[in-house]
């Protein structure tokens, strides 16, 4: 069964700065995607970028950027120039094709002025 | 172009009472998925549809857990003699392709 790991549980940023979320996933499929999901408090889950396993590029959305290591089933997003509107829980996520998606347990990121 | 809506946003129940949720996918998104969610965890898959057709039920889909799409287009979920363990952020969450966009969520609260 596919599982995703999120290890920390919370992070904090200063504004401005850089900060990287880490996740590890586990699957014996080849062909899969794997998604950051931000969810600011008591509001309603939005993607932040999606990574799809045949690609050896990183993705990239603006100030949000993935290193993808497939070998190592590993799935970090790098926040650059933090603001304070990134505050939430930020989920790693896996699916394979239309399948339904697989959650870790989040990392809340803290942006302080 | 609207986005997924979830009707009640909040529901507060007694133990034992039968609830029941609404979800309406973004027009034309031809799959609809549940998912559940408790407080600091990550969403949870329950079930999903393609078009009217109900494909997979998590096994977390207790008998007093059931779904439906009919027509193809909205979906209820509806949760019979509802248990206090069964309080949480019900999401509902359309797609067309690759990407899943969800709805706000309906907080059921069970006293």
């Amino acid at each position: 069964a596919q599982t995703v790991t999120q290890s920390q549980p919370e992070m904090s940023v200063q504004e401005a700065e850089t900060v990287t979320l880490s996740c590890t996933y586990d699957t014996s499929e080849s062909d899969y995607y794997l998604f950051w999901y931000k969810q600011p408090p008591s509001r309603q889950m939005i993607l932040v970028i999606r990574q799809e396993a045949y690609k050896q590029q990183n993705a990239t959305e603006n100030r949000f950027s993935v290193n993808f290591q497939k070998a190592a089933k590993s799935f970090s997003l790098k926040i650059s120039d933090s603001q304070l509107g990134d505050a939430a829980m930020y989920f790693c996520a896996y699916r394979r094709h239309t399948d339904k998606l697989i959650f870790g347990t989040g990392t809340r990121l803290q942006v302080f002025p | 172009d609207t986005g997924v809506s979830q009707n009640p946003r909040h529901k507060i129940t007694k133990r034992g009472q039968n609830v029941t949720f609404r979800c309406d996918p973004i027009s034309e998104h031809n799959r609809l998925y549940w998912y559940r969610q408790t407080l600091g965890q990550g969403p949870e898959f329950l079930t999903y549809f393609q078009n009217e057709a109900q494909l997979e039920k998590s096994r977390l889909l207790s008998d007093r857990f059931s779904a439906e799409r009919p027509k193809g287009s909205f979906s209820t979920l509806e949760i019979q003699r509802t248990e206090q363990g069964d309080s949480a952020m019900y999401l509902c969450a359309s797609s067309l392709g690759v990407e899943q966009y969800f709805g706000p969520g309906t907080r059921l609260t069970v006293t």
